[in-house]
């Protein structure tokens, strides 16, 4: 069974700019959450969706966005980019409704904004 | 408001000792428990969870973990380490599970390896 695959693994993007990040699940899991991790605030949860709805939603700024689609593929949005904004993405996918399973995370994106 | 703290963040054991990385959190009830690694450049791996029942839990490559509930602790412990498990290993917890996955994590606890 394929892992979850985040998409790309680099990025730089200037000041200002924008930026989409894609995280595949596991296939079969329908909830995926997001993480911004830096080495100041360590990790981070930004949101989580589940069935294409926004179940919980972290302190984050309405610049970071999200949204899932019927797949259960999920993209995170970042507008206006400001260099705080560096950091590494991790997507987290699981399957509710199975007990105690686990968060399975992908590898990540790591973001630069210069 | 809920927290998970890692007092340690740097630890450094010589390869073949025994090893213990120290985990509290804060919370009303007892949560759910996570340990995972993170090897540089790498995404999160979970080494072992507690979800209830034993609270002696034994996860992959050698690691357990005690969840402690009159200290609100989970500590994650190897009796012998490897140059290998040089990583950051991050304690978590997670409110509900399975209704709103949504993990809070400790600031991460660096583990070196002396050859």
């Amino acid at each position: 069974k394929a892992g979850v695959t985040q998409t790309p693994r680099y990025l730089i993007k200037t000041r200002g700019q924008q930026v989409t990040l894609s995280c595949s699940p596991i296939s079969g899991h329908r909830s995926v959450s997001w993480y911004q991790q830096t080495p100041g605030q360590g990790l981070q949860f930004l949101f989580e969706y589940f069935s294409e709805t926004q179940r919980n939603k972290g302190n984050f700024p309405g610049r970071f966005s999200g949204r899932q689609f019927s797949n259960s593929r999920s993209e995170m949005n970042v507008s206006t980019l400001e260099l705080g904004d560096s950091a590494l993405y991790l997507c987290a996918s699981s399957s509710p409704g199975q007990g105690n399973t686990e968060a399975f995370f992908g590898q990540g994106t790591r973001l630069t904004v210069v | 408001a809920q927290s998970v703290t890692q007092p340690d963040i740097h630890i450094t054991v010589s390869e073949g000792a025994s090893l213990e990385l120290r985990c509290n959190y804060s919370y009303g009830a007892t949560p759910y428990l996570f340990w995972y690694v993170q090897s540089p450049g790498q995404g999160l791996q979970l080494l072992l969870k507690y979800f209830s029942g034993d609270t002696l839990v034994q996860g992959i490559k050698g690691f357990e973990a005690e969840f402690k509930r009159s200290q609100s602790s989970f500590n994650l412990r190897k009796p012998s380490v490897h140059w290998s498990d040089a990583a950051e290993y991050f304690c978590a917890v997670a409110l509900t599970w399975n209704r709103d996955d949504k993990i809070i994590f400790g600031k991460g606890t660096r583990l070196h390896i002396l050859p």
